[in-house]
């Protein structure tokens, strides 16, 4: 089946510190993967759509310039949480999907904890 | 813009009876609704949709557009089926078509 990874599962780092997680399908070509993150005890809260070789689009309230998205392959996604701060802690989920009529398929999460 | 709502957080039943979990949806379009899982610390799995109309681990579901409804269904539960259950909808027309997800239901099978 469709298996995507997602890396790294947890993560721990100072305030201000840039973060990036990585989002890979792993046997097939994901033409657009998807951002979620969710808090404890909620929903996912989509964050982000990217296509592969576009700029990503980003769901109301989200940063941009927080939240970085880059997909530049087939097979790759990086979130990268810029400057974070406590309140970027989260659980932060990947998901990708191989044509417009497929299934999304999701990563494992990243834990994000930030002092 | 499209809603799902699963107005149940938790869901208690003894093995062997039978579970339904509810999903209603608001949309004005055309919905695709799809059932995910999530079991105990691994990653949400597909377990069904409404366009495959089949029944994954005895659960089945089924669409009712003039209830905008997709409750999942299982006659007889099973303590491995103790999970997190999320509803999600996809709309048809938008290029994004991501999955809009219900809060999510949480059943606990006992023995």
């Amino acid at each position: 089946g469709a298996v995507v990874s997602q890396h790294p599962s947890w993560v721990i780092c100072k305030s201000g510190t840039s973060v990036k997680i990585e989002c890979r399908s792993l046997d097939f070509q994901a033409t657009t993967m998807f951002w979620y993150r969710q808090f404890p005890k909620q929903s996912l809260m989509l964050m982000a759509t990217s296509n592969e070789g576009s700029k990503a689009t980003y769901e109301q309230g989200v940063e941009k310039d927080k939240f970085l998205i880059n997909h530049a392959s087939l097979t790759l996604s990086t979130l990268t949480v810029t400057s974070a701060h406590p309140e970027d802690s989260s659980f932060y989920i990947c998901s990708a999907r191989g044509g417009l009529d497929q299934p999304q398929h999701f990563g494992d999460g990243t834990r994000l904890s930030i002092l | 813009a499209q809603r799902v709502t699963q107005p149940e957080k938790l869901l208690s039943v003894f093995k062997g009876a039978p579970v339904e979990l509810k999903c209603n949806y608001s949309y004005s379009g055309s919905p695709e609704l799809f059932w995910y899982v999530q079991y105990s610390r691994q990653r949400l799995q597909l377990l069904l949709r409404h366009i495959s109309r089949e029944s994954i681990k005895g659960f089945t579901a089924d669409l009712n557009k003039g209830e905008t409804s997709f409750h999942l269904k299982k006659p007889f539960a099973q303590e491995e089926d103790s999970a997190m259950y999320y509803c999600a909808l996809r709309a048809w027309g938008t290029g994004r078509r991501a999955l809009t997800f219900g809060s999510g239901t949480r059943l606990q099978v006992q023995p």
